[in-house]
């Protein structure tokens, strides 16, 4: 089946520096890809849509400043946690619709492994 | 924007016994409710899915029905094991956007 990869799988990073997470379809192309975070036994959150070649649409109550997404190819899109703080520890995971009608769904979403982020 | 709610948190039930988790959604341009299934730390997998144009889908132990009039739709699965447990969510999209949004999550947890 169709593969959306993340990277990286886990990260520490120091309160006030900036993080980025790649999200990466390997066998299909993607024009829309997603973000979500999800807390510690919580559910997944939308945080953004991420459009190829134009600008991510955030849901209400994130941060564009704080959380920055490029979508700059077909294939790749990336989420940039900038000044990140403790409260921004959590798991943050993205999807990838496939268009391309393979799926049984004809548009079928495939999830990222995820990636943890720590900030101490 | 759609607001999804899940019930229950939390179920427990015995081996061999069915389970079923109610979801309702506010949004009636909703038409595609999946459910996943996540194990701790790991990406959500697909395990049923269903459009609005059916009302009923099934698949070996695992069914979803859909009440598009009350904006209801379950999760039913019959003959549960203990691999069964996990934290299993349900969400609603439409064809125009594609963008999940998620219920609270139900973690069951099955007995041997």
């Amino acid at each position: 089946g169709a593969v959306v990869s993340q990277h990286p799988s886990w990260v520490i990073c120091k309160s006030g520096t900036s993080v980025k997470i790649e999200c990466r379809s390997l066998d299909f192309q993607a024009t829309t890809m997603f973000w979500y975070r999800q807390f510690p036994k919580q559910s997944l959150m939308l945080m953004a849509t991420s459009n190829e070649g134009s600008k991510a649409t955030y849901e209400q109550g994130v941060e564009k400043d704080k959380f920055l997404i490029n979508h700059a190819s077909l294939t790749l899109s990336t989420l940039t946690v900038t000044s990140a703080h403790p409260e921004d520890s959590s798991f943050y995971i993205c999807s990838a619709r496939d268009t391309s009608g393979r799926g049984s769904a004809g548009n079928t979403i495939y999830f990222g492994e995820g990636s943890w982020l720590t900030v101490v | 924007g759609e607001n999804v709610e899940q019930h229950p948190s939390t179920l427990s039930v015995q081996e061999g016994d069915s389970a079923v988790i109610k979801c309702t959604y506010s949004d009636s341009a909703s038409n595609y409710f999946p459910w996943y299934k996540q194990e701790l730390g790991k990406r959500p997998q697909l395990i049923i899915d269903i459009r609005s144009n059916v009302g009923e889908k099934k698949d070996q132990r695992i069914a979803v029905t859909l009440n598009k009039t009350a904006k209801h739709f379950s999760l039913h699965i019959t003959e549960t094991q203990p691999e069964d447990s996990a934290v299993y969510f349900c969400a609603a999209s439409w064809d125009s956007s594609y963008k999940l949004i998620f219920g609270s999550g139900t973690r069951l947890l099955v007995r041997p």
